[in-house]
């Protein structure tokens, strides 16, 4: 079965400091692309997404994710973490592999430290 | 609009026991899915739904059931709850199937003892 994966279960960055979580997925067709973010205690928010055209794309909250076909990746970035972007971050995919479902990663907890 | 409302926040049920979790959208998606998710597994997909009328399974059906009567609702059963039933459940809605974005609510808090 198709899937995506997530690397790194927990990440830890100073305040001011560069975020980088990191998504890869399985599929020889490029599929939809989605970030979502889950505050402690909240249902999901979606951060960002790719469908088609420009590869880089811009989300909510300063996060911006980079589409590289040749790598099948999908990692998100932030310059400057802030501490309320502490969270639990999702990468999920959607698309004729994947049955035209969303399928989710394991998920990546965000801890920003003062 | 209140966008997907999810009724009880949180339930404590005794293995046996059966209870149903309300999950109403008011954005007239067709679209509806539950989710359970457990920690470090993600979100896993239980049933989902294309319309009124219209439901499938999803990738970990076992111990539930669903049903769409209206656009709006979308209830999820369990029958003899099981401790391995204990999660956190997700509703969530979209316009499409898939590309589109989906709208997820609040969560319901499930303890089965």
């Amino acid at each position: 079965a198709q899937s995506v994966t997530q690397l790194g279960s927990h990440v830890s960055v100073s305040e001011g400091a560069l975020v980088l979580l990191r998504c890869n997925y399985s599929s020889s067709v490029p599929p939809y692309l989605f970030w979502y973010v889950q505050y402690p205690n909240q249902g999901l928010q979606l951060l960002l997404k790719y469908t088609t055209g420009a590869t880089l794309v811009k989300g909510i909250n300063g996060f911006e994710a980079e589409f590289k076909k040749s790598e099948t990746s999908f990692h998100l970035t932030k310059p400057s973490a802030h501490m309320s972007d502490a969270a639990e971050y999702f990468c999920a995919v959607s698309g004729k592999e994947y049955g035209n479902k969303l399928v989710f990663g394991a998920g990546t907890i965000l801890r920003v430290k003062s | 609009n209140a966008g997907v409302t999810q009724t009880p926040k949180f339930r404590i049920l005794k293995i046996g026991q059966s209870m149903t979790l309300q999950c109403t959208q008011d954005m007239n998606h067709n679209y509806m899915y539950w989710y359970r998710q457990d920690p470090g597994m993600g979100l896993k997909l239980i049933y989902y739904s294309v319309g009124a009328g219209i439901t499938d399974k999803g990738e970990v059906p076992n111990g539930y059931n669903v049903s769409r009567s209206t656009t709006e609702d979308f209830p999820l059963r369990l029958e003899l709850a099981a401790p391995s039933q204990t999660s956190v459940y997700f509703c969530a809605s979209s316009s499409s199937l898939s590309g589109g974005e989906q709208f997820f609510g609040p969560g319901t808090r499930l303890t089965v003892l």
